[in-house]
């Protein structure tokens, strides 16, 4: 029962360099959600996706795109890093209001 | 729309203390409401949740919330504190109705700390 795997777990960018997050789920969830966590601001939505194909843009998503090519997967992409994306990012999924959230991936951007 | 906000930023306690989190929420459509516990450099684990039924919910290791929808507040309790309790507390809301793919909205998180 692995859940929501984030792939990697930390990572260390120049700004203006490129990356991509992985979230995968073995819980056959429809629906899945890329948030940020900041100090003293909880955690605010990136992009979501309600099924395989579609992406739709959550309170924050400037400076990022997604994909969900596949069910089971849902990439999060920074093109050009910016210090202001220094951040942890958790990738979630659910099904009926259950959500399973993945271990999140500590991002600094220097 | 919903918005959700913690009232605390940090409430510090001692051992076996009572405490109470606070968290009220706006929103102009009926909603679930969820605690999650983050531990240090650790992921959010869910702690109680409510749906419907019950306004009283409870979590395995001695939390409880009280729903309240005249006060549009979901305040977490636990009667005696543990150290091993010391995290961040984050509530959530979610619409209860339309489309089943509900977004979560969360507050800005209270650092509980107990103190021995």
């Amino acid at each position: 029962n692995a859940g929501v795997t984030q792939t990697p777990k930390f990572r260390v960018l120049k700004t203006g360099q490129s990356m991509t997050l992985l979230c995968a789920q073995d819980m056959n969830h429809e629906y899945m959600y890329w948030y940020r966590q900041d100090p003293g601001m909880g955690l605010r939505l990136i992009h979501y996706s309600v099924g395989e194909g579609t992406t739709a843009k959550g309170e924050v998503p400037d400076g990022y795109n997604v994909s969900r090519l596949k069910k089971q997967n849902f990439l999060l992409g920074l093109e050009s890093a910016a210090p202001s994306q220094t951040s942890v990012y958790f990738c979630a999924s659910s099904r009926n209001r259950g959500y399973t959230f993945g271990s999140g991936t500590r991002l600094t951007v220097v | 729309a919903q918005s959700v906000t913690q009232l605390d930023s940090q409430v510090p306690v001692f051992e076996e203390a009572p405490v109470e989190l606070r968290c009220n929420y706006s929103s102009s459509v009926s909603v679930y409401l969820f605690w999650y516990v983050q531990y240090p450099n650790q992921g959010l684990q869910l702690l109680l949740k409510y749906l419907s039924g019950s306004t009283l919910v409870e979590s395995i290791n001695g939390f409880e919330a009280e729903f309240n929808k005249s006060q549009t507040s979901f305040h977490l309790r636990k009667p005696s504190v543990h150290i091993s309790d010391t995290a961040e507390y984050f509530c959530a809301v979610v619409n209860a109705g339309g489309t089943s793919y509900g977004k979560l909205t969360f507050g800005q998180g209270t650092i509980l700390t107990v103190h021995p």
